[in-house]
This record gives C-alpha cells, sequence and structure tokens, in this order.
C-alpha cells in the first residue's frame, strides 16, 4: 500500500461526457502527479502540482484540467471523453525533497463506450 | 533529459538473482539513475535510486559503472511477485520549485520462472 487512494477504481461512461477523478496524496506529500497509461502510449505524464499550485504541464490534452485542493487532494477532470481517452489514469504524490521518489495509487480504469 | 536503454524482456529463475541492465551512456554529471516497477495494471512503485555510489535497500541493490554509462538492478532472491516490467529512468538532481515528472520508456519485462 502506497498510501495514495484514488476514486473510482473504475469508470464506464459515454463519448461527449464529463469525469472527475480524485486523488488523495499520501500523509504530508505536497506534490502531487497525473499520469496516464494507455496501451499505445505507454505511461506519459499529465500534470503536476505543488501545494495548490500547478507547477508543470506534460501531454494533457485541452479537454482535461485538474487541481489541487487546501486539503491537498487532487482531481482530474475529463470532459468531451473520446474513446480514446480509454486508459489507466494513475496519480502519485511526492515529499518535497524526494520529488523522483514518486508513491502512486492503485489507478482509475476508465472506459469511454 | 539522458536517453535509457534496456532489453525488451527478460526471464529469471525463481530464488536466482535477477539482474537487469540499463544503458545510459549519455548520462550528465548531475543525473541520478531511478528504478521503477511496475506489476500488471498497478500503479509503479519505486525501487530505488544512485547517482554514482552502489546503493541497497530492502527491496534490490543498484549497481553503477564507474564511467556511468550503464547501471544493473539487482533483485537477490528474485519470487513470482517480482514478475513486472521494471524501468530505469534517469533525472537531474532536486533543485527546488520545478517540474518532477518521471518519464518511462518501454523498460524490461521480467518474468520469474517458477
Amino acid at each position: 500500500d502506497s498510501g495514495v487512494t484514488q476514486t473510482p477504481k473504475h469508470l464506464i461512461t459515454a463519448t461527449g461526457q464529463r469525469v472527475t477523478l480524485r486523488c488523495s496524496p499520501r500523509s504530508g506529500d505536497l506534490s502531487v502527479y497525473w499520469y496516464q497509461q494507455s496501451l499505445d502510449q505507454g505511461l506519459q505524464f499529465l500534470i503536476q502540482y505543488y501545494n495548490g499550485e500547478e507547477r508543470a504541464k506534460g501531454n494533457i490534452l485541452e479537454r482535461f484540467s485538474a487541481q489541487q485542493f487546501p486539503d491537498l487532494h487532487s482531481e482530474l477532470n475529463l470532459s468531451s471523453l473520446e474513446l480514446g481517452d480509454s486508459a489507466l489514469y494513475f496519480c502519485a504524490s511526492s515529499a518535497q525533497d524526494r520529488a523522483y521518489e514518486q508513491y502512486f495509487g492503485p489507478g482509475t480504469r476508465l472506459t469511454v463506450t | 533529459d539522458a536517453k535509457t536503454t534496456q532489453p525488451t524482456s527478460m526471464d529469471c529463475a525463481e530464488g536466482r538473482a535477477a539482474n537487469l541492465p540499463c544503458n545510459h551512456s549519455t548520462i550528465s554529471g548531475n543525473e541520478y539513475v531511478y528504478w521503477y516497477r511496475q506489476i500488471h495494471s498497478q500503479g509503479p512503485q519505486y525501487i530505488i535510486h544512485g547517482l554514482k555510489n552502489n546503493e541497497t535497500n530492502e527491496m534490490a541493490s543498484l549497481i553503477i559503472t564507474e564511467d556511468r554509462k550503464s547501471s544493473t538492478l539487482i533483485l537477490p532472491h528474485a519470487t513470482l511477485r517480482d514478475t513486472a516490467v521494471y524501468y530505469c529512468i534517469v533525472r537531474p538532481a532536486y533543485s527546488g520549485a520545478g517540474s518532477y515528472q518521471l518519464t518511462f520508456g518501454k523498460g524490461t519485462k521480467l518474468s520469474v520462472i517458477p
């Protein structure tokens, strides 16, 4: 158990819909990262937050957005869903001075039909 | 960022040591070598990292060559639960505010055979 929790575990939705994925980091970790893993693209970095502020963006689509709240939990919002958005979405967290030692949650499996 | 090269797949007999190589010939002086693994469809798991000295923890040992152009992750007594994809990632030293994304390549699929 990494200490990072993600909900829901599975999500099935239709094209065009909007979903919200939630992540709670390990206790004390200020940084949260979101990654997407699809069959054809592998694990890809989406976005990073540190103590409520966006720090870095990767290959995140404009239809996707995220935020980190004062209690440090984070949400990833995916809108206008397409079939190609079907993937595993992982959240990770890290301590401030051990930023590359990231602890990943179990992931949310999104299926868009 | 330095590029890494890993074999696509490897087999290891249960109970034997698994030695997973990684080539990072363009690594620069302030870059660390990190290893992660991902057991099927689970979240990636941090294993170990190092700069130039060999490192050991409860999970594995990391051997970095003197010229730092390659490294080997050693699982001393592989078990069936070690079957996973292992990723070698090179990253610069922590420097305060900034981006700390991990870039995962294709990794090495390690199969531990009974």
